[in-house]
């Protein structure tokens, strides 16, 4: 499995409080990307990065701030979390972009009440 | 607005049987298609296919693609209990290598 670890693993807050993600490479790959997981919807892409310092947004962004300040680390925020934001929460890395395969994480459940 | 519909949405078979998994898409920009595969965890990879009509193969799992008709279809033969999973399809979109998700199909063995 490639080496991909998240933190927390399971959470539950409250509507209103910032909860920050945390996706941890060993890899060296180039490329991170945060996913929601919910039922019906299948994985939506959050944000991803391309670099240090490089990132963009992804079809749900709303709500979500992303930073990556070392390659192997890549946050996801939620500044005032909500209860539309309950979701599984994926991070997912890979070498290069474009017909490339995409390594995912472990999970984050998220619970906001 | 770019989609990628999976079916059938849930499926519960006995051991031993064949199964075929869809996934149609209306992608703008095609570049390539994925399988992954769901045990309550994370996605694991499959298959990446890119042209049509050639069989991807691996043991008793088999995919193939129509760019024609726009789906793929995914095969698992002699079905094993350790097959129930959910199955995911993405389509990667060309302009700028995004994947689209299809809901997915959650495939049942029964003993």
């Amino acid at each position: 499995d490639a080496g991909i670890t998240q933190s927390p693993r399971h959470k539950v807050t409250e509507t209103g409080t910032p909860v920050t993600l945390r996706c941890h490479q060993t890899e060296n790959h180039r490329y991170m990307y945060w996913y929601r997981q919910d039922p019906g919807h299948g994985l939506r892409l959050i944000h991803y990065s391309y670099g240090v310092k490089d990132t963009d947004k992804g079809e749900v962004s709303d709500g979500y701030s992303v930073s990556r300040s070392k390659t192997e680390d890549f946050l996801l925020t939620l500044e005032s979390a909500t209860s539309s934001q309950t979701s599984v929460y994926f991070c997912a890395i890979s070498q290069s972009r474009g017909t490339d395969t995409q390594y995912f994480g472990p999970g984050t459940r998220l619970t906001v009440l | 607005e770019d989609k990628v519909v999976q079916s059938p949405l849930s499926l519960v078979v006995h051991e031993g049987d064949t199964v075929t998994l869809n996934c149609s898409y209306e992608v703008t920009n095609f570049r390539s298609l994925l399988w992954y595969k769901q045990e309550k965890k994370a996605p694991t990879f499959l298959f990446m296919l890119t042209s049509s009509g050639i069989e991807k193969k691996s043991g008793r799992l088999s995919s193939i693609l129509d760019k024609k008709e726009l789906f793929s279809i995914l095969n698992i033969t002699a079905t094993q209990t350790g097959d129930s999973a959910v199955y995911l399809c993405a389509v990667e979109r060309g302009s700028n290598y995004q994947l689209i998700w299809g809901a997915g199909t959650k495939l049942i063995i029964k003993p």
